[in-house]
Protein backbone atom coordinates (compact mmCIF):
# COMPACT_ATOMS: atom_id res chain seq x y z
CA UNK A 1 0.00 0.00 0.00
CA UNK A 2 1.02 3.50 -1.13
CA UNK A 3 1.66 6.13 1.94
CA UNK A 4 2.50 9.55 1.17
CA UNK A 5 4.72 11.44 3.91
CA UNK A 6 4.87 15.11 4.65
CA UNK A 7 6.78 16.80 6.93
CA UNK A 8 6.40 19.06 8.77
CA UNK A 9 2.82 18.93 9.45
CA UNK A 10 2.73 22.30 10.43
CA UNK A 11 5.39 25.07 9.78
CA UNK A 12 5.28 28.86 10.97
CA UNK A 13 7.26 31.12 9.81
CA UNK A 14 8.34 34.52 9.73
CA UNK A 15 7.65 36.95 5.97
CA UNK A 16 11.05 36.78 4.72
CA UNK A 17 12.42 33.49 5.81
CA UNK A 18 13.03 30.48 3.24
CA UNK A 19 12.02 26.76 4.16
CA UNK A 20 11.28 23.29 2.75
CA UNK A 21 9.09 20.92 3.12
CA UNK A 22 9.33 17.15 2.27
CA UNK A 23 6.96 14.40 0.90
CA UNK A 24 8.54 10.78 0.94
CA UNK A 25 6.34 7.96 -0.14
CA UNK A 26 6.65 4.41 0.02
CA UNK A 27 5.81 3.31 -4.35
CA UNK A 28 7.99 3.64 -7.02
CA UNK A 29 6.29 6.61 -9.41
CA UNK A 30 7.40 9.44 -11.76
CA UNK A 31 4.53 11.56 -11.31
CA UNK A 32 4.36 13.98 -7.91
CA UNK A 33 1.71 16.97 -7.68
CA UNK A 34 1.41 19.82 -5.19
CA UNK A 35 -1.32 21.51 -4.48
CA UNK A 36 -2.88 24.46 -2.36
CA UNK A 37 -5.47 24.35 -0.22
CA UNK A 38 -7.14 27.29 1.24
CA UNK A 39 -9.35 26.64 4.72
CA UNK A 40 -12.79 25.51 3.17
CA UNK A 41 -11.82 25.93 -0.11
CA UNK A 42 -10.70 23.39 -3.00
CA UNK A 43 -7.49 22.33 -3.97
CA UNK A 44 -5.46 24.70 -6.43
CA UNK A 45 -2.75 23.39 -8.68
CA UNK A 46 0.81 24.37 -7.72
CA UNK A 47 3.16 22.05 -9.90
CA UNK A 48 2.76 18.64 -11.69
CA UNK A 49 6.19 17.00 -11.50
CA UNK A 50 6.67 14.26 -14.22
CA UNK A 51 9.89 12.83 -14.51
CA UNK A 52 13.09 12.01 -12.18
CA UNK A 53 15.03 15.46 -11.52
CA UNK A 54 11.87 17.30 -12.62
CA UNK A 55 12.27 21.08 -11.00
CA UNK A 56 9.97 23.55 -11.79
CA UNK A 57 9.25 27.25 -9.76
CA UNK A 58 6.31 30.04 -9.62
CA UNK A 59 7.11 32.82 -7.53
CA UNK A 60 8.12 32.37 -4.30
CA UNK A 61 7.60 28.60 -4.33
CA UNK A 62 10.16 25.65 -6.44
CA UNK A 63 9.07 22.38 -6.40
CA UNK A 64 11.63 19.44 -7.13
CA UNK A 65 11.47 15.10 -7.73
CA UNK A 66 14.26 12.44 -6.90
CA UNK A 67 12.09 9.69 -8.02
CA UNK A 68 15.34 7.35 -6.95
CA UNK A 69 15.17 8.94 -3.28
CA UNK A 70 10.88 8.67 -3.37
CA UNK A 71 11.77 11.92 -2.22
CA UNK A 72 9.66 15.51 -3.66
CA UNK A 73 10.79 18.92 -2.23
CA UNK A 74 8.44 22.36 -1.78
CA UNK A 75 10.90 25.14 -1.40
CA UNK A 76 9.44 28.56 -0.12
CA UNK A 77 11.75 31.43 -0.66
CA UNK A 78 11.06 34.56 1.43
CA UNK A 79 8.13 33.75 2.48
CA UNK A 80 4.94 36.27 2.28
CA UNK A 81 1.71 35.88 4.59
CA UNK A 82 -0.17 35.31 1.16
CA UNK A 83 1.24 31.86 0.82
CA UNK A 84 -0.45 30.86 4.26
CA UNK A 85 -2.15 27.74 3.44
CA UNK A 86 -2.27 23.61 3.86
CA UNK A 87 0.03 22.34 1.16
CA UNK A 88 -0.51 18.77 -0.37
CA UNK A 89 1.84 16.50 -2.23
CA UNK A 90 0.09 13.73 -3.94
CA UNK A 91 1.23 10.75 -5.77
CA UNK A 92 -0.09 9.09 -9.28
CA UNK A 93 -0.01 5.32 -9.76
CA UNK A 94 -2.94 5.86 -12.49
CA UNK A 95 -1.61 4.10 -15.51
CA UNK A 96 -4.07 6.04 -18.17
CA UNK A 97 -5.35 8.24 -16.04
CA UNK A 98 -4.26 10.01 -12.27
CA UNK A 99 -5.22 8.69 -9.46
CA UNK A 100 -3.58 10.14 -6.56
CA UNK A 101 -2.83 9.06 -3.08
CA UNK A 102 -1.91 12.68 -1.22
CA UNK A 103 -0.08 13.28 1.88
CA UNK A 104 -0.71 14.33 4.96
CA UNK A 105 -0.95 17.91 4.44
CA UNK A 106 1.70 21.13 5.73
CA UNK A 107 -0.22 23.68 7.40
CA UNK A 108 2.18 26.78 6.92
CA UNK A 109 1.45 29.94 8.37
CA UNK A 110 3.74 32.50 7.82
CA UNK A 111 3.93 35.81 10.39
CA UNK A 112 4.69 38.98 10.07
CA UNK B 1 -14.37 26.97 -21.52
CA UNK B 2 -15.88 26.57 -17.89
CA UNK B 3 -14.05 24.27 -15.15
CA UNK B 4 -15.34 21.39 -12.86
CA UNK B 5 -18.49 22.30 -10.85
CA UNK B 6 -19.83 20.61 -8.17
CA UNK B 7 -23.62 20.64 -6.37
CA UNK B 8 -24.82 21.18 -4.16
CA UNK B 9 -22.48 23.48 -2.29
CA UNK B 10 -23.40 22.53 1.24
CA UNK B 11 -25.64 19.20 2.64
CA UNK B 12 -26.86 17.84 6.04
CA UNK B 13 -28.21 14.82 6.43
CA UNK B 14 -29.30 12.28 9.29
CA UNK B 15 -27.78 8.54 9.51
CA UNK B 16 -29.35 6.22 8.10
CA UNK B 17 -30.06 8.26 4.80
CA UNK B 18 -28.83 8.48 0.98
CA UNK B 19 -27.23 11.19 -0.56
CA UNK B 20 -26.44 11.92 -3.92
CA UNK B 21 -23.71 14.48 -5.09
CA UNK B 22 -23.34 15.78 -8.62
CA UNK B 23 -20.48 16.33 -10.76
CA UNK B 24 -20.36 17.98 -14.30
CA UNK B 25 -16.70 17.99 -15.54
CA UNK B 26 -14.64 20.40 -17.20
CA UNK B 27 -15.04 20.40 -21.25
CA UNK B 28 -13.62 18.04 -22.95
CA UNK B 29 -12.49 15.62 -19.99
CA UNK B 30 -13.98 12.12 -20.25
CA UNK B 31 -12.52 10.67 -16.60
CA UNK B 32 -14.42 12.01 -13.24
CA UNK B 33 -12.36 11.04 -10.06
CA UNK B 34 -14.01 11.38 -6.49
CA UNK B 35 -12.03 11.94 -3.30
CA UNK B 36 -13.62 12.21 0.19
CA UNK B 37 -11.43 14.70 2.23
CA UNK B 38 -12.35 14.45 6.15
CA UNK B 39 -11.55 17.34 8.48
CA UNK B 40 -7.61 18.07 8.41
CA UNK B 41 -6.97 15.44 6.35
CA UNK B 42 -5.79 15.03 2.98
CA UNK B 43 -8.24 13.66 0.44
CA UNK B 44 -8.71 9.85 -0.33
CA UNK B 45 -9.34 8.35 -3.91
CA UNK B 46 -13.17 6.80 -3.70
CA UNK B 47 -13.25 5.85 -7.12
CA UNK B 48 -13.06 7.15 -10.91
CA UNK B 49 -15.26 6.89 -14.10
CA UNK B 50 -13.95 6.60 -17.56
CA UNK B 51 -16.23 6.85 -20.35
CA UNK B 52 -18.86 5.63 -18.20
CA UNK B 53 -17.50 2.64 -16.52
CA UNK B 54 -15.65 2.44 -13.28
CA UNK B 55 -12.08 2.61 -13.86
CA UNK B 56 -10.23 2.04 -10.02
CA UNK B 57 -11.36 2.02 -6.78
CA UNK B 58 -9.83 3.28 -3.18
CA UNK B 59 -10.71 1.32 -0.12
CA UNK B 60 -14.02 2.80 0.27
CA UNK B 61 -16.86 0.18 1.18
CA UNK B 62 -19.66 -0.85 -1.72
CA UNK B 63 -21.97 1.61 0.07
CA UNK B 64 -20.38 4.34 -1.73
CA UNK B 65 -21.63 4.41 -5.38
CA UNK B 66 -21.31 6.38 -8.72
CA UNK B 67 -22.20 7.03 -12.07
CA UNK B 68 -20.83 8.97 -15.27
CA UNK B 69 -23.58 9.81 -17.85
CA UNK B 70 -22.57 10.34 -22.01
CA UNK B 71 -21.98 13.94 -21.32
CA UNK B 72 -19.56 12.57 -18.50
CA UNK B 73 -21.16 14.49 -15.86
CA UNK B 74 -21.02 12.24 -12.73
CA UNK B 75 -22.52 11.68 -9.67
CA UNK B 76 -21.69 9.89 -5.82
CA UNK B 77 -24.32 8.13 -3.93
CA UNK B 78 -23.66 7.52 -0.40
CA UNK B 79 -26.39 5.17 0.70
CA UNK B 80 -26.87 4.35 4.78
CA UNK B 81 -24.65 7.65 5.84
CA UNK B 82 -22.80 7.09 9.10
CA UNK B 83 -21.27 10.32 11.22
CA UNK B 84 -17.91 9.10 9.67
CA UNK B 85 -19.07 10.36 6.37
CA UNK B 86 -19.02 14.06 7.53
CA UNK B 87 -16.67 15.59 5.03
CA UNK B 88 -15.09 18.11 2.29
CA UNK B 89 -16.54 15.60 -1.34
CA UNK B 90 -14.28 16.39 -4.05
CA UNK B 91 -14.67 15.92 -7.82
CA UNK B 92 -11.94 15.94 -10.61
CA UNK B 93 -11.51 16.02 -14.07
CA UNK B 94 -9.06 14.99 -16.32
CA UNK B 95 -8.47 14.51 -20.04
CA UNK B 96 -7.22 10.94 -20.98
CA UNK B 97 -4.90 12.30 -22.80
CA UNK B 98 -1.63 11.80 -21.07
CA UNK B 99 -1.17 15.14 -19.09
CA UNK B 100 -2.29 13.85 -16.17
CA UNK B 101 -3.43 16.71 -14.66
CA UNK B 102 -6.19 16.81 -12.11
CA UNK B 103 -8.69 20.20 -12.26
CA UNK B 104 -10.93 20.01 -9.17
CA UNK B 105 -14.24 21.48 -8.09
CA UNK B 106 -14.77 23.57 -5.24
CA UNK B 107 -16.52 20.51 -3.50
CA UNK B 108 -19.66 19.27 -1.67
CA UNK B 109 -19.27 19.52 2.17
CA UNK B 110 -21.96 16.79 3.10
CA UNK B 111 -22.52 16.83 7.19
CA UNK B 112 -24.37 13.76 8.98
CA UNK B 113 -25.65 14.45 12.13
Amino acid sequence: ELKVEQNPLFLSMQEGKNYTIYCNYSTTSDRLYWYRQDPGKSLESLFVLLSNGAVKQEGRLMASLDTKARLSTLHITAAVHDLSATYFCAVDLGRTASKLTFGTGTRLQVTL
Amino acid sequence: ETGVTQSPTHLIKTRGQQVTLRCSSQSGHNTVSWYQQALGQGPQFIFQYYREEENGRGNFPPRFSGLQFPNYSSELNVNALELDDSALYLCASSPQTGSYEQYFGPGTRLTVT
